[in-house]
């Protein structure tokens, strides 16, 4: 049962356009969201997060947004560098009834920045 | 510097054999995690310690072993029983909802 969804496992966008990256969480109890960048062979690094009481929040070329009502948040990446190809990750924290706060894994996107 | 390490990076047994994966953090950090890595699945959970001597299941920890000794410490065994054990692995340790990763080790069972 997956509780967090990135529908799309791979995106190519064009340097210095918009990235936009999308996950889904059908867990309510989620309260807060973050953001992981991922290169092959190594650990995930941090990029983002939200909670789950805001909508929005801005980091230099990285913005997530949220909506709960239709449990969505997006990750949008402007402008996109060659840099930033890599696997992103959407992670949820909360989701327990037991008070343990283990992140909740999507399934990847892999982002390919085109020169 | 203060973070995780696993080692090593590239590891490689034969089927039906136990591998210890080794995990060592120096941040102070109390809780502990293991997530498995495959294509198309994500980062799934193993098994987690929030202290020392405390450990609980993830949501695949069947034909894993985990041991929790020591606070810096939170070495996973991947056992004969685990059926499908190549897959990159990666530690974590938390403190206060922000996690460190190390650089994973990717087992390969031949």
């Amino acid at each position: 049962d997956q509780q967090v969804k990135q529908n799309s496992p791979s995106l190519s966008v064009q340097e210095g356009r918009i990235s936009i990256l999308n996950c889904d969480y059908t867990n309510s109890m989620f309260d807060y969201f973050l953001w992981y960048k991922k290169y092959p062979a190594e650990g995930p690094t941090f990029l983002i997060s939200i909670s789950s009481i805001k909508d929005k929040n801005e980091d230099g070329r990285f913005t997530v947004f949220l909506n709960k009502s239709a449990k969505h948040l997006s990750l949008h990446i402007v402008p996109s560098q060659p840099g930033d190809s890599a696997v992103y990750f959407c992670a949820a924290l909360g989701g327990s009834n037991f008070g343990n706060e283990k992140l909740t894994f999507g399934t990847g996107t892999r982002l390919t920045i085109i020169p | 510097d203060g973070g995780i390490t696993q080692s090593p990076k590239y590891l490689f047994r034969k089927e039906g054999q136990n591998v210890t994966l080794s995990c060592e953090q120096n941040l102070n950090h109390d809780a502990m995690y293991w997530y498995r890595q495959d294509p198309g699945q994500g980062l799934r959970l193993i098994y987690y310690s929030q202290i020392v001597n405390d450990f609980q299941k993830g949501d695949i920890a069947e034909g894993y072993s985990v041991s929790r000794e020591k606070k810096e410490s939170f070495p996973l065994t991947v056992t004969s029983a685990q059926k499908n054990p190549t897959a990159f692995y990666l530690c974590a340790s938390e403190e206060n909802y922000g996690y460190t990763f190390g650089s994973g080790t990717r087992l390969t069972v031949v």
